[in-house]
């Protein structure tokens, strides 16, 4: 089976950085995914790491440690628009994304 | 518009009743999965469709069931509803079996609402 594991909740303030940690456990491990929810929408793709290190997109970056089955996701610049649930997912060999809680972040001005 | 159509996206029944939620996958997309997401227990994989067939299964009850049809849209059923049935219910998409790379594409979702 699968076990990820990232914060319920985070605050940070307007221009900020924040860093979402995510940590898992699995076998036949596939890639991390990292989405975006706002409350009632549906989940939208920020990023995708298979191989250890940092992938950067504009202001959201995430890193991957396998070894380690640790990622988190950078947010930089924070935005009022960034106060989001922010969700880890794994994808496993055979089956289909296993999804944490998620974070729910709250921006502050 | 993200391409995956769900319908209906509200939905309010009865105890014991039956329901049908339907998705359209985005164009292009062989893959469709189903998931619903409860306050408490987050995002839940449901079920997964490949080109009409089962690929693989999560924690779905067995009051459930769903199928892929020849045109790709999918039909999540849902029986002898219960009021833990209430949540939101998701149905996303992806090119291939995989979903590598980009992930999958969620639909807007239709919420359930069991009184």
């Amino acid at each position: 089976g699968q076990n990820i594991d990232q914060p319920t909740e985070m605050t940070a303030t307007e221009g900020a950085i924040v860093q979402i940690n995510c940590t898992y456990q699995t076998s036949g491990f596939n890639g991390l995914f990292w989405y975006q929810q706002h409350a009632g929408e549906a989940p939208t793709f920020l990023s995708y790491n298979v191989l250890d290190g940092l992938e950067e997109k504009g202001r959201f970056s995430s890193f991957l440690s396998r070894s380690k089955g640790y990622s988190y996701l950078l947010l930089k610049e924070l935005q009022m628009k960034d106060s989001a649930s922010y969700l880890c997912a794994v994808h496993q060999a055979g089956t289909a994304l296993i999804f944490g809680k998620g974070t729910t972040l709250s921006v502050s001005s | 518009d993200s391409g995956v159509t769900q319908t209906p996206k509200h939905l309010i029944t009865a105890t014991g009743q039956r329901v049908t939620l339907r998705c359209s996958p985005r164009s292009g997309d062989l893959s469709v999965y189903w998931y619903q997401q409860s306050l408490d227990q987050g995002l839940q994989f449901l079920i997964q469709y490949y080109n009409g067939e089962e690929r693989a299964k999560g924690n779905i009850l067995e009051r459930f069931s769903a199928q892929q049809f020849p045109d790709l849209h999918s039909e999540l059923n849902l029986s002898s509803l219960e009021l833990g049935d209430s949540a939101l219910y998701f149905c996303a998409s992806s090119l291939n079996s995989a979903g590598a790379n980009y992930g999958y594409t969620f639909g807007s979702g239709t919420r359930l609402t069991v009184v």
